[in-house]
């Protein structure tokens, strides 16, 4: 049974600290999302990739945020520095093929910076 | 700019009981609509989904959804709740071109034994 993973699946750290959350991909699936969940914002789309090449980060903070895909297996999300209002559960989603719209979500990194 | 609007944020049901989640959109166009579920702990999986044609849709788990374009809804049902369909649900709108979706803010279904 194919899954997204995401590592780690829990992380604390203090504020001002970098903050790296790792995705796996099903393989084979071309387009990776992030997404960001909070109480009061509910699920943000961050960022998103087709084919590796990044195809809308406007969802994202530039000044701390950034996304990458160093190869199909892996999406990165790093917050450098990171603050209290990062705290949130990020989700990488992977998605077969452009337009599907069948977005298979990982389990989530609860992130909580302090 | 699409959006979509979830107007329960909590809902409660006992076992065995019918249940209706409600959701409204705002798309220019005829929008691709979906439903997703979330148990706690767990990343969103995809309840069903609505391109065209027929307006009423069946998904996994026995949800089904209909489309009616005349109120801008697309509403989630089941005819009997089962306790382990308790989680948090979203309706989610995609703009056929971008591949991106829109998520509402989720309705959180209580199913009381």
């Amino acid at each position: 049974d194919a899954r997204v993973t995401q590592t780690p699946r829990d992380k604390v750290t203090e504020m001002g600290q970098e903050v790296t959350m790792r995705c796996q991909p099903i393989l084979g699936h071309n387009t990776v999302f992030w997404y960001r969940q909070t109480m009061m914002q509910g699920l943000e789309l961050l960022a998103y990739f087709r084919n590796r090449a990044p195809l809308d980060d406007s969802g994202m903070p530039k000044d701390r945020f950034s996304a990458e895909m160093p190869d199909a297996t892996l999406a990165t999300l790093k917050i450098q520095p990171s603050e209290p209002r990062d705290s949130a559960v990020y989700f990488c989603a992977s998605e077969k093929q452009e337009h599907s719209y069948e977005q298979y979500f990982g389990p989530g990194t609860r992130l909580t910076v302090t | 700019a699409q959006s979509v609007t979830q107007p329960d944020i909590h809902i409660t049901v006992s076992e065995g009981a019918s249940l209706e989640l409600r959701c409204n959109y705002s798309y220019g166009a005829t929008p691709y609509l979906f439903w997703y579920v979330q148990s706690p702990g767990q990343g969103l999986q995809l309840l069903l989904k609505y391109f065209s044609g027929d307006t009423l849709v069946q998904g996994i788990k026995g949800f089904e959804a209909e489309f009616k374009r005349s109120q801008s809804s697309f509403n989630l049902r089941k005819p009997s709740v089962h306790w382990s369909d308790a989680a948090e649900y979203f309706c989610a709108v995609g703009a056929p071109v971008g591949g991106k979706l829109t998520f509402g803010q989720g309705t959180i279904l209580t199913v009381h034994p």
